[in-house]
């Protein structure tokens, strides 16, 4: 079956730290990926995405590179601002069948001032 | 981007009664929906997957008969918990798919059962 990990956290860092948060992913078939934030209190927000093979997802200085070798879709931003304190889920879709997302477990994201 | 609702987004009942949440995408016709369940600091877990006009296909686990998922037109779709227990308090989150294949999340709605 399709399943995603992620890192376990909370992930605690200092404001203008650099973030990594792994996920890993295994398919049955070419999945597209995403990234999820879940700010407090509200509704899931897609991030980013990617469709193919090295293709680079990036949006609000997040960015994240499908990586077919090692099934992986890494988040990764540069400096961490306190604004970014959420929960981030990597998530899977297979373009077949009911085409539903499968979600990683979530990372929960603290940044301290 | 395209807008999601759910209501309420926050609920307590007592046992054995029946709660509706609904779910509405607001600027876009819904072809596809998509309830999900969140249990505290885990992922979301698929519960179903509803069609406008057709019946919704459940994952396997999940009672078809206690919560009840109704997609009567491309805007709305509501999920019914029927004689909630404790066990079914839980983070109910919907989410809407158009033509474009991308999902639309709402808020969530935090389902308690005394």
């Amino acid at each position: 079956g399709n399943s995603v990990t992620q890192m376990e956290g909370p992930v605690t860092l200092s404001e203008e730290a650099f973030l990594t948060i792994n996920c890993t992913y295994t398919a049955t078939g070419y999945p597209s990926l995403f990234w999820y934030v879940q700010y407090p209190g509200e509704g899931l927000q897609l991030l980013l995405k990617a469709t193919k093979a090295d293709d680079k997802g990036s949006n609000k200085g997040f960015e994240a590179t499908y990586r077919k070798e090692t099934t992986s879709f890494h988040l990764e931003k540069g400096s961490v601002q306190v604004s970014d304190s959420a929960v981030y889920f990597c998530a899977l879709i297979l373009y077949t069948g009911r085409r539903a997302l499968t979600f990683g477990s979530g990372t929960r994201l603290q940044v301290q001032p | 981007g395209a807008v999601v609702s759910q209501h309420p987004s926050r609920v307590i009942c007592k046992s054995g009664t029946s709660v509706k949440i609904e779910c509405r995408s607001l600027d876009f016709q819904a072809t596809t929906m998509f309830w999900y369940r969140q249990f505290p600091k885990q992922s979301l877990m698929l519960m179903a997957t509803s069609n406008e006009g057709s019946k919704a296909t459940y994952e396997q686990g999940v009672e078809k008969d206690k919560f009840l998922i109704n997609h009567a037109s491309l805007t709305l779709s509501t999920l019914t918990v029927t004689s909630a227990h404790p066990e079914d308090s839980s983070f109910y989150i919907c989410s809407a798919r158009g033509e474009s294949y991308e999902q639309y999340f709402g808020p969530g709605t935090r389902l308690t059962v005394t």
